[in-house]
């Protein structure tokens, strides 16, 4: 099967401009993620979706960073304006689960990320 | 909320050699525990997992621990190859209004030498 697709595989900016990242996950798959890896760490939670629905948004930077996904399929990441801080791999993944507490794990699977410069 | 910790941050090993790498999670409700190792350039993969009801598992060179009790899980990955050269993640899974949710830890660089 397809695994997760997301394009652009790199990107330069300036600070104060605006980035769109888009993610179009395992063909089927009800949970969307999307995570920031700054260099060096592991990758950290910025938002979840079940189908079109935002599960959790805790660790999103809401003034600047927003997402969606409209349809419930392919999910949009935007962040306007970025900073300097932003510069990471932003990275989308994808699990089978639909149901809350269905089974004590859902594998996720990850796209390959889109490294993000901003200078 | 869940918190992880990896060590070592570097690990260097001759081919053959076996590598351990140890993980703690500080959640006692997480329930999931995957690693993942990511080559340059590319996306996490996912090699194993273990889930909270079973305490060991094995996958031809890979094999995973868990103990409960203690709150630590660790990687094993024996006759080590150059190609198994990569940054390896774990990760813990605490239920997130009971969808799961990973947290990471901070990686580990493994270097086969040849």
């Amino acid at each position: 099967e397809a695994g997760v697709a997301q394009s652009p595989r790199y990107k330069i900016i300036e600070k104060r401009q605006s980035v769109a990242f888009w993610c179009n996950p395992i063909s089927g798959h009800a949970t969307l993620y999307w995570y920031q890896q700054i260099l060096g760490q592991g990758p950290k939670l910025l938002i979840q979706f079940q189908n079109n629905g935002v599960v959790d948004d805790s660790q999103l930077p809401k003034d600047r960073f927003s997402a969606e996904r409209l349809k419930g399929v392919d999910s949009t990441l935007k962040i306007q304006p970025a900073k300097l801080e932003d510069s990471a791999v932003y990275l989308c993944a994808s699990s089978n689960q639909r149901l809350p507490g269905q089974g004590a794990g859902n594998e996720q699977y990850f796209g390959p990320g889109t490294r993000l410069t901003v200078t | 909320g869940e918190n992880v910790e990896q060590h070592p941050s570097t690990l260097s090993v001759q081919e053959g050699d076996s590598a351990v790498i140890k993980c703690t999670y500080s959640d006692s409700a997480s329930n999931y525990f995957p690693w993942y190792k990511q080559e340059l350039g590319k996306g996490p993969q996912l090699i194993i997992d273990i889930r909270s009801n079973v305490g060991e598992k094995k996958d031809q060179r890979i094999a995973v621990t868990l103990n409960k009790t203690a709150k630590h899980f660790s990687l094993h990955i024996t006759e080590t190859q150059p190609e198994d050269s990569a940054v390896y993640f774990c990760a813990a899974s605490p239920m997130n209004t009971g969808f799961q949710k990973l947290v990471f830890g901070t990686g580990t660089r493994l270097l086969v030498s040849p």
